[in-house]
C-alpha cells in the first residue's frame, strides 16, 4: 500500500465515548500532521510530529490527545468530544518541512 | 503573522472555458513556500505545486499554470479548457522557512466544471 491512509474513514460517536484515529504513512517521510477541516473554515492546524517528536500544538483542547510511536504511525486519541468536534480530521506527512501529502480523511460525528 | 486569501468561495464555468483562481499572501518573512492542493469531492488533499520565495519563474504543467508575483504578492492559478474532473477545491498555502508550524492554508475556492 503506498501514500498516506487513515482508518476509520467515517466514526459517528457519543460524547462520552473513546475513540481513536489511525494514520499512516509509508513515503519514507519524516513529519507527520493532524488537521481539522470545519465547513466554511480553513484548515486547522492541529498538531505536527517530527521525527516522533511533538514539534507543534496549536492550542487544541486536551480532550484531543496525539500519539506519534514511530515515523510512519500517528494516532488521535479522542474522548468526551463536543458536538462541535465534529468535522473531516486529516492526516498529513511531509519529508522536512516541504510540501505535504495528505490521506483521505475521517469524516468524525460527534452526537 | 501570515495570511492567505482566496477571495473567490466559488467559481463556475462551463466545460473548456479557462479559469484563474486568485491567491494573495502576507508574510514577513523574506523565505517562504507557496502551494497550491485540490480536494476532490473524495476529501483528499492532492500536492499541485511548491513554489520557493526566491523563484518568481512561472510555471505550466499541462492544462495547469502558475504565475507568481512578488511585487503583489499574489500566487495565481489557472486551468485551461477546463474539464469535469477539474471540479473540487483548491487551496492556496503559505509556509515561513521558519519551521514545520507555520503553514497557513486559505479558506478554499470552489470550482465547478459544468459540461
Amino acid at each position: 500500500e503506498t501514500g498516506v491512509t487513515q482508518t476509520p474513514r467515517h466514526l459517528v460517536m457519543g460524547m462520552t465515548n473513546k475513540k481513536s484515529l489511525k494514520c499512516e504513512q509509508h513515503l519514507g517521510h519524516n513529519a507527520m500532521y493532524w488537521y481539522k477541516q470545519s465547513a466554511k473554515k480553513p484548515l486547522e492546524l492541529m498538531f505536527v510530529y517530527s521525527l516522533e517528536e511533538r514539534v507543534e500544538n496549536n492550542s487544541v483542547p486536551s480532550r484531543f490527545s496525539p500519539e506519534c510511536p514511530n515515523s510512519s504511525h500517528l494516532f488521535l486519541h479522542l474522548h468526551t468530544l463536543q458536538p462541535e468536534d465534529s468535522a473531516l480530521y486529516l492526516c498529513a506527512s511531509s519529508l522536512g518541512g516541504h510540501e505535504q501529502f495528505f490521506g483521505p480523511g475521517t469524516r468524525l460525528t460527534v452526537l | 503573522a501570515q495570511k492567505v486569501t482566496q477571495a473567490q468561495t466559488e467559481i463556475s464555468v462551463v466545460e473548456k472555458e479557462d479559469v484563474t483562481l486568485d491567491c494573495v499572501y502576507e508574510t514577513r518573512d523574506t523565505t517562504y513556500y507557496l502551494f497550491w492542493y485540490k480536494q476532490p469531492p473524495s476529501g483528499e488533499l492532492v500536492f499541485l505545486i511548491r513554489r520557493n520565495s526566491f523563484d518568481e519563474q512561472n510555471e505550466i504543467s499541462g492544462r495547469y499554470s502558475w504565475n507568481f508575483q512578488k511585487s503583489t504578492s499574489s500566487f495565481n492559478f489557472t486551468i485551461t479548457a477546463s474539464q469535469v474532473v477539474d471540479s473540487a477545491v483548491y487551496f492556496c498555502a503559505l509556509r515561513s522557512s521558519g519551521g514545520y508550524q507555520k503553514v497557513t492554508f486559505g479558506i478554499g475556492t470552489k470550482l465547478q466544471v459544468i459540461p
